[in-house]
């Protein structure tokens, strides 16, 4: 089925130093959604966006709304290695479904 | 709260036999999905309910998918005969309502067929 772009694909970072991952569609989306998935468990839900151009935060996690509304930006600060796992885009364009991305797999060394 | 609960967490069974997923949905909820996750393929919609009423049954892969909602709180995926093909990790997902309302997932169930 069609798929959002997510990248990277996977990265590993230091304890402490921030991250970002992006999400991107040829489409225009009304809402995006960020999810993180960690071993054996299903999605979490983190931040959703409703509006173009919005930033909305989560604790350590930030997120926005990409202004022309085909991408979405997920930045966590200072992190931790509780952090790691997958993270999800998804968006939406009006109908019932959400389209999920590829996901970024994230490890932290400690 | 509770969130959405599938079960079992893990099933194994031998190809050609039938296997039943379950999901209770989060409470109120009005709207009931089923994904599949794959490495290959991430995770895609098979079916989803409303009101107990399947409404888009698109993504299910073949005849062998079946999925029931006989009440509001109660969901199954079917799987006959089931196929090492179709091992994944099986999702539910339920919302409040559609429109621009997350999707709140339970933890899964693992499938391995033999």
């Amino acid at each position: 089925g069609q798929q959002l772009n997510q990248s990277p694909q996977s990265m590993f970072i230091q304890e402490g130093e921030d991250v970002s991952m992006n999400c991107t569609s040829s489409s225009i989306f009304n809402t995006w959604l960020w999810y993180k998935q960690d071993p054996g468990e299903g999605p979490v839900l983190l931040i959703a966006l409703y509006k173009a151009g919005e930033l909305t935060s989560n604790g350590r996690l930030t997120a926005q709304f990409g202004i022309t509304r085909k991408d979405s930006f997920l930045n966590i600060s200072a992190s931790i290695p509780s952090d790691v796992g997958i993270y999800f885009c998804a968006g939406q364009s009006g109908t019932y479904k959400y389209i999920f991305g590829t996901g970024t797999r994230l490890k932290v060394l400690a | 709260d509770a969130g959405v609960i599938q079960s079992p967490r893990h099933e194994v069974t031998e190809m050609g036999q039938e296997v039943t997923l379950r999901c209770k949905p989060i409470s109120g909820h009005d709207y009931l999905f089923w994904y599949r996750q794959t490495m290959m393929r991430g995770l895609e919609l098979l079916i989803y309910f409303n009101n107990n009423v399947p409404i888009d049954d698109s993504g299910m892969p073949e005849d062998r998918f079946s999925a029931k909602m006989p009440n509001a709180s109660f969901s199954t995926l079917k799987i006959q005969p089931s196929e090492p093909r179709d091992s994944a990790v099986y999702f539910c997902a339920s919302s409040l309502w559609v429109g621009n309302q997350p999707q709140h997932f339970g933890d899964g169930t693992r499938l391995s067929i033999l």
